[in-house]
């Protein structure tokens, strides 16, 4: 099956840096890819859709300028956590969608766990 | 028995029982519902999926119910085996080129020996 990943798979960072988190579809081409954040015990909450070549689209009450989304290519987006604090801290997870058989599948990487110090 | 908790509701089975999880979807113009398995530290697996033009779909050991009359989605396991243990979601599509879905709320299903 159509596998993506993520990388990395965890991170540690101080409070005001900045993190890259990325997303690869590995054996096929995603036109939009998807990011999640999970809190402990909670649902995945959709963060933005991402196509390729285009901007991202945000969800309400996600900051575009604080979660910078890139998706150069038809293979990878990636996800920068700009001027990280305690509270960003979170499970983050993305998803490529691909179309098989004229339906979109889905698959979702392994998860980033990003934690601010 | 199950549970609601404060964030995630949970429910205990013996092994080889079956389970069944429900979820309570919101768009009643979603088409597309899909069953998911989260283990801890994991991203989301497919378990299983349904459209809105069937009310019952099976697989291996599970099966998912459909009812649209009241918005609601169930997910069958039989014989619960200790490797299900873990959270389960139900996500539903409302159509469009973008597949966005929507996430519902999770259940915690453990499995004792």
């Amino acid at each position: 099956g159509a596998v993506v990943s993520q990388h990395p798979s965890w991170v540690i960072c101080k409070s005001g840096t900045s993190v890259k988190i990325e997303c690869r579809s590995l054996d096929f081409q995603a036109t939009t890819m998807f990011w999640y954040r999970q809190f402990p015990k909670q649902s995945l909450m959709l963060m933005a859709t991402s196509n390729e070549g285009s901007k991202a689209t945000y969800e309400q009450g996600v900051e575009k300028d604080k979660f910078l989304i890139n998706h150069a290519s038809l293979t990878l987006s990636t996800l920068t956590v700009t001027s990280a604090h305690p509270e960003d801290s979170s499970f983050y997870i993305c998803s490529a969608t691909s179309l098989a058989g004229g339906t979109y599948e889905q698959y979702f990487g392994p998860g980033t766990r990003l934690t601010v110090t | 028995g199950e549970s609601v908790g404060l964030h995630l509701p949970t429910l205990s089975v013996q092994e080889g029982d079956n389970s069944i999880i429900n979820c309570a979807y919101s768009n009643s113009a979603s088409d597309y519902f899909i069953w998911y398995k989260q283990e801890s530290g994991k991203g989301p697996q497919f378990i299983i999926d349904i459209r809105s033009n069937m009310d019952k779909r099976q697989g291996q050991r599970v099966t998912v119910l459909l009812n649209k009359t009241v918005k609601h989605l169930s997910l069958q396991i039989a014989a619960t085996q200790p490797g299900d243990s873990a959270v389960y979601f139900c996500a539903e599509n409302s159509g469009g080129s973008n597949y966005k879905l929507t996430f519902g709320k999770g259940t915690l299903l453990t499995v004792n020996p």
